[in-house]
Order: C-alpha cells, then sequence, then structure tokens
C-alpha cells in the first residue's frame, strides 16, 4: 500500500496570505489528523477527523481550518498568515484510532 | 489534556537493551500510552501502545506501572538505525488526538 502524502513538500508564503495543504491518507483509513511541529513548541495536535466530520480540535486559533471529502483526503488552511506558523505539517492517516501513519510533512515558511 | 515528562536524552550502546522511562501522573483512565519515534526528516512512526497491561511486539516492549501513572518503553538491543526522538504519548479514548511531550533523544553509541 502507498504510505500517506502530503502536497506540496515545501512552501514559502508571506506574512497576510493564506495557504491550503493536502493530505492523502493510506486507502482504506477514514481518519486523518493534522499536526504542526515547531522547534519551541514541539508537536501539537490541531485537529481530526473522521468521515468527513471534525471529531477533534487542538487549541489553535481558528485561522487555522481544515475539512476532510468523501474519498477521505483531507486539506488544511491557514489564513492570514503570520511568521509563528512557520513549522513542519504532519497529516497522520489511522484505520482504526490505534496505530497512525505519518506522512513525510509540509515545511511553511512565512517570511 | 493529560501531559507526559520524558528525558531530553539518553545514550545507549549498540547491541545493549535501552529503557526509556516516561512520567504521566495526570492519565486519565480512557487515555491509552504510545510510544513513536521520530528519525530525522521524517514523520513520526508508531512503536507501540498500551492501556493497562505490558505489551511486546517485533520493535520494542511496553511496560506500564499498576497505577499507570508511568510506562518504560524497552529496546531490547539497541541498533544504530534506533537513534531517534521517542515520543511518549497519551491517545484520548477512541481518537486521533495524540497529545505529544517534548520526547527523549536516543543516541546510539556503535
Amino acid at each position: 500500500k502507498a504510505g500517506v502524502t502530503q502536497t506540496p513538500r515545501y512552501l514559502i508564503k508571506t506574512r497576510g496570505q493564506q495557504v491550503t495543504l493536502s493530505c492523502s491518507p493510506i486507502s482504506g483509513h477514514r481518519s486523518v489528523s493534522w499536526y504542526q511541529q515547531t522547534p519551541g513548541q514541539g508537536l501539537q495536535f490541531l485537529f481530526e477527523y473522521f468521515s468527513e466530520t471534525q471529531r477533534n480540535k487542538g487549541n489553535f486559533p481558528g485561522r487555522f481550518s481544515g475539512r476532510q471529502f468523501s474519498n477521505s483526503r483531507s486539506e488544511m488552511n491557514v489564513s492570514t498568515l503570520e511568521l509563528g506558523d512557520s513549522a513542519l505539517y504532519l497529516c497522520a492517516s489511522s484505520l482504526d484510532s490505534y496505530t497512525q501513519y505519518f506522512g513525510p510533512g509540509t515545511r511553511l515558511t512565512v517570511l | 489534556d493529560a501531559k507526559t515528562t520524558q528525558p531530553n536524552s539518553m545514550e545507549s550502546n549498540e547491541e545493549e537493551p535501552v529503557h526509556l522511562p516516561c512520567n504521566h501522573s495526570t492519565i486519565s483512565g480512557t487515555d491509552y500510552i504510545h510510544w513513536y519515534r521520530q528519525l530525522p526528516s521524517q514523520g513520526p512512526e508508531y512503536v507501540i501502545h498500551g492501556l493497562t497491561s505490558n505489551v511486546n511486539n517485533r520493535m520494542a516492549s511496553l511496560a506500564i506501572a499498576e497505577d499507570r501513572k508511568s510506562s518504560t518503553l524497552i529496546l531490547h538491543r539497541a541498533t544504530l538505525r534506533d537513534a531517534a526522538v521517542y515520543y511518549c504519548i497519551l491517545r484520548v479514548g477512541n481518537t486521533g488526538k495524540l497529545i505529544f511531550g517534548q520526547g527523549t533523544t536516543l543516541q546510539v553509541k556503535p
């Protein structure tokens, strides 16, 4: 089976812009979770989607949003980018919530 | 949300066992204990998980204290490929919400 894929792998944006990141889960997985990883804060949970519904949400401002499509693919959007949003954004998919399979991440740089 | 506490770093010699400790004193009854590891420039990789009983798989063993306030990941014979950041994580109930700690950077010496 193909693993979790994330596109794009690298992205450079400027403050105030918005960005959309994409995640394709492993075939058959219905749960997709998003995480932000920074050197200072480590890995932080953003949100989880299951069957197109947001099941859990972390402590991030409303500028961070996501959605899941009927084929389980997921997107996350960050509006009005700030310098502090520079991070590695990781997506993970799961079949049963016990084991999450992470993608390689999207490295976002905000200038 | 309950948090975990791990040592920042540990060292081990190749082919020797490694015991990576984790404290989670505020764990709730429905929180699962998971361990993931992250190699440089990669996303985290699942290692093992448990709820109350000790667990073994081909990668490692997980020893959970009776009061569930601490656990230990055991790598039976460390190899150079085991050098990574190891995260002790609490998973909230039957969901995909993982609460990561700061992790332990494991260095394996040849």
